[in-house]
């Protein structure tokens, strides 16, 4: 199965911008996924946040607010995550994942420290 | 509202086996494909197991593949995994899913493999 590469940590202040990357192999082309996003708090099950394809194809977990937004680097083959307006409750672990085929992959998680 | 509640995890021997439970409502079970995914203690996220709406269909990951079965009884609403001949690297929180992308979780139950 294809490893979703996610730095293991990052670090922004309350009210800037955190990007979250989620790179994928080579033999895979983002282009052709959805990237899923979701965020994981100590001791709490996993919370889905959000999938992105392209700018007409994306979706909002239900509840999740809209300054959640993804997007993909084609260059980078990359996913991203982008949380605008960093608040404290943002801190957490952020997991991607691609569905290749018949099977599911979960990137390592960045954990994101709000300073 | 959603709700997904595991049980069956517990301490077991290497070699053992262990049933899982997966009691859901707030949605029709009968339509949705369900997954189990694991969390080892200070881990990230892996995929196990998905079983199609009616069963027709399940994929496993290669590392549980021949020892784990996933199955579902939608008369009763519930999800099962039973894993046999367990080891001590299925040590992890086991949680269960909604759908292809994850839109539930529940709350997990520990599933302990050591002598």
């Amino acid at each position: 199965q294809p490893v979703l590469t996610q730095p293991p940590s990052s670090s922004a202040s309350p009210g800037e911008s955190a990007r979250l990357t989620c790179t994928l192999p080579s033999d895979i082309n983002v282009g052709t996924y959805n990237i899923y996003w979701y965020q994981q708090k100590p001791g709490s099950p996993p919370r889905y946040l959000l999938y992105y394809y392209s700018d007409s194809d994306k979706g909002q977990g239900s509840g999740v607010p809209s300054r959640f937004s993804g997007s993909k680097d084609a260059s980078a083959n990359t996913g991203i995550l982008l949380i605008s307006g960093l608040q404290s409750e943002d801190e957490a672990d952020y997991y991607c994942m691609i569905w290749p085929s018949n099977a599911w992959v979960f990137g390592g998680g960045t954990k994101l420290t709000v300073l | 509202q959603v709700q997904l509640v595991e049980s069956g995890g517990g301490v077991v021997q290497p070699g053992g086996s262990l049933r899982l439970s997966c009691a859901a409502s707030g949605f029709t079970f009968s339509s949705y494909g369900m997954h189990w995914v694991r969390q080892a203690p200070g881990k990230g996220l892996e995929w196990v197991a998905f079983i199609r709406y009616d069963g027709s269909n399940k994929y496993y990951a290669d590392s549980v593949k021949g020892r784990f079965t996933i199955s579902r009884d939608n008369s009763k609403n519930t999800l099962y995994l039973q894993m046999n001949s367990l080891r001590a690297e299925d040590t992890a929180v086991y949680y269960c899913a909604k759908t292809t992308k994850f839109d539930y979780w529940g709350q997990g139950t520990l599933v302990t493999v050591s002598s």
